[in-house]
């Protein structure tokens, strides 16, 4: 069975800071993408990485897959309000299909 | 809307009763997931579907719970007596194909909360 850990769980800062939360498995990747969630909604994709190395930037947001694509890791800075939610990382080992296995997910709360 | 479409958003049965829950994938999307989520879970894969055929359906349990996707019509998962663990939040997402390393993600709907009394 392959497991996904995301760290931290919990995370609570000032409007302004910096995040970096991670995403860790001792498996090799396919895919990963990352995924946020807001209560009462379904997660709404943010990045897939396919390839080990790769980064990729969506306005205040870095996403970096790690060289052996087992890990992964979502940067944020100056942080907003309006980046509260629950951050999910979800991996692919399969390369015939992609059903995704998920990580427990790290609760963000940016206060003002 | 474009977007994957769940209805119904809350669902209440009582202990023994059947539940369905229905999803619409995005347009041109003929592949669909299951996903069920519990509190302090992370989501869990259920089953995979394309039209008319059941791809993986390793994430099933293996008694009550069945799920469809018609030639026609949404897909529907389909719990049978339900009991009270059943009670969580079920996700559907679609996608425009397989194969893990291509632009082929995957979309959520907002999901059916399902609530056994």
């Amino acid at each position: 069975t392959q497991l996904l850990e995301q760290s931290p769980q919990f995370l609570s800062i000032q409007e302004g800071e910096n995040l970096t939360v991670y995403c860790n498995s001792s498996s090799v990747f396919s895919s990963l993408q990352w995924y946020r969630q807001e209560p009462g909604e379904g997660p709404v994709l943010l990045v897939t990485v396919v390839t080990g190395g790769e980064v990729k930037k969506l306005k205040r947001l870095t996403f970096q897959f790690g060289d052996a694509r087992k890990d992964s890791s979502l940067h944020i800075t100056a942080a907003q309000p309006g980046d509260t939610g629950l951050y999910l990382c979800a991996g692919a080992w399969n390369s015939g299909y992609s059903t995704l296995t998920f990580g427990k997910g790290t609760m963000l709360l940016v206060s003002p | 809307n474009a977007g994957v479409m769940q209805n119904p958003r809350h669902l209440v049965r009582r202990r023994g009763q059947e539940a369905r829950l229905r999803c619409s994938p995005m347009k041109g999307h003929s592949h669909v997931y299951w996903y069920r989520q519990l509190p302090e879970e992370g989501l869990k894969f259920m089953v995979y579907l394309q039209k008319e055929n059941i791809i993986d359906e390793s994430g099933m349990p293996k008694e009550r719970f069945s799920a469809e996707f018609p030639k026609e019509g949404p897909s529907i998962l389909r719990i049978q007596q339900v009991v009270r663990g059943d009670s969580a939040a079920y996700f559907c997402a679609s996608s425009s194909g397989t194969g893990v390393r291509s632009n082929q993600p995957q979309h959520f709907g907002d999901g059916t909360r399902l609530s056994i009394l």
